[in-house]
């Protein structure tokens, strides 16, 4: 399973462009990227996934270069309510399992 | 709410005692996960069903905790002898398909304090 590496904390304030970079130098021709969002006392929620150029969804878009060793997670005019855990993990489609790192902390401040 | 439900939320009890925690899966989902979480830390995997067949597990689930789900629908873990280590947030999850494209529906937990 390719390692991932991403910030542990960022800041920002409401209204911003938020971009989340993750390295995963060893990743493999059949991983994908993918991304979970968790506040505190719940769950994970899954965000977004991609497998190579740019990936959008209604809360965030995926930006992953042609030679996929890093992936940029992008959350357009953050909110308060986008302080929260964000991981960064890639697998491949037979895996059977996902491995969560420490992720990044995501602080936003009025 | 048609979500992953877990059992209870919050849980204490005294070390040495035994703990068995619930899972209700989203209905039809053919895989449902378990992780562990501690402060801090991401989810760590413990095991995963595939129907009622448990296909894999990690080093960290000991002798004492064990998993069932006897008829492919909720599933249980049970720690037995509980250690103040075992303190942490259990994380049940579930996937339909049989493969894994990379979404999880994980439940609110059950945080576990161990005295």
């Amino acid at each position: 399973l390719a390692k991932t590496t991403q910030p542990i904390s960022m800041d920002s304030y409401e209204g911003q462009e938020v971009n989340i970079t993750c390295s995963h130098n060893n990743i493999a021709t059949n991983d994908y990227i993918t991304w979970y969002q968790q506040f505190p006392s719940q769950g994970p929620r899954f965000i977004i996934q991609g497998y190579k150029t740019k990936v959008t969804n209604e809360v965030a878009s995926l930006f992953i270069p042609a030679d996929r060793k890093s992936s940029t997670l992008s959350l357009p005019r953050v909110s308060l309510s986008d302080t929260a855990v964000y991981y960064c993990l890639v697998h491949g489609g037979a895996t059977n399992k996902l491995i969560f790192g420490t992720g990044t902390l995501l602080a936003v401040q009025p | 709410d048609t979500g992953v439900s877990q059992d209870p939320r919050h849980k204490i009890t005294k070390r040495g005692q035994n703990v068995t925690f619930r899972c209700d899966p989203i209905s039809e989902h053919n895989r449902l996960y378990w992780y562990r979480q501690t402060l801090g830390q991401g989810p760590e995997f413990l095991t995963y069903f595939q129907n009622e067949a448990q296909l894999e597990k990690s080093r960290l689930l000991s002798d004492r905790f064990s998993a069932e789900r006897p008829k492919g629908s909720f599933s249980t873990l049970e720690i037995q002898r509980t250690e103040q280590g075992d303190s942490a947030m259990y994380l049940c999850a579930s996937s339909p398909g049989l493969t894994n494209t990379g979404e999880l529906f994980f439940g609110e937990g059950s945080r576990l304090t161990v005295l």
